[in-house]
């Protein structure tokens, strides 16, 4: 079956600095990627919708200077989180969807803890 | 933006028990799916309802979905102490790009 392979799993950063977070789709063109962000006890909200090689879309609030997804490729999405602080501290899920089936795959997550 | 809404937020039943869950949501959606969170991990889908279907079936799962009242209920039937986890509901909402709309969802604990 299809397959997204998320890591790191676990990332420790300092205040200021800056996390990648890359998804790929192991199996299958994932033609459009979505990016969560999921707080202890929550539930999942979205942040991002990417389209390959399209700019990302961003649901409110989230600011897209701060949290820079690229979708470069049909089997690679990264989010960056730039200028990490304390309040950044999340589990964040990436999910693929392919045109060509319906259904949607999900990462394992990232567990980012920014001290 | 989130939509959908689970109840109850928690639910502790012991095993051999059966285990309901309820998710109403708000606008006309493609289809419903419920997914498996266990504490920590990714998430694991458990199965999918279309919008013109009632009910669905898959092993110790039982779904429903009545758009009439933009409402679904997982069933877990026979529960185990393997089953503790949360459980949420997402719709695919028309007009949505496709993105999944999560609800708050349902913390499971099954006690042996």
């Amino acid at each position: 079956g299809a397959v997204v392979s998320q890591h790191p799993s676990r990332v420790i950063c300092k205040s200021g600095t800056s996390v990648k977070i890359e998804c790929r789709s192991l199996d299958f063109q994932a033609t459009t990627m979505f990016w969560y962000r999921q707080f202890p006890k929550q539930s999942l909200m979205l942040m991002a919708t990417s389209n390959e090689g399209s700019k990302a879309t961003y649901e409110q609030g989230v600011e897209k200077d701060k949290f820079l997804i690229n979708h470069a490729s049909l089997t690679l999405s990264t989010l960056t989180v730039t200028s990490a602080h304390p309040e950044d501290s999340s589990f964040y899920i990436c999910s693929a969807r392919n045109r060509d089936f319906y259904g949607y795959t999900f990462g394992s997550g990232t567990r980012l803890t920014v001290v | 933006s989130q939509q959908g809404e689970e109840d109850p937020q928690a639910l502790s039943i012991q095993e051999g028990e059966n285990a309901t869950m309820n998710c109403s949501y708000k606008t006309s959606i493609n289809n419903l799916q419920w997914y498996r969170q266990n504490s920590g991990r990714g998430l694991v889908h458990l199965i999918l309802i279309r919008s013109n279907e009632r009910e669905k079936h898959s092993g110790r799962l039982r779904v429903t979905l009545d758009t009439s009242k933009k409402s679904s209920s997982l069933l877990i039937t026979a529960s185990r102490a393997a089953d503790t986890a949360s459980y949420f509901c997402a719709t695919d909402a028309t007009g949505s790009g496709y993105a999944l709309n999560f609800g708050k969802g349902t913390s499971l604990l099954v006690t042996p």
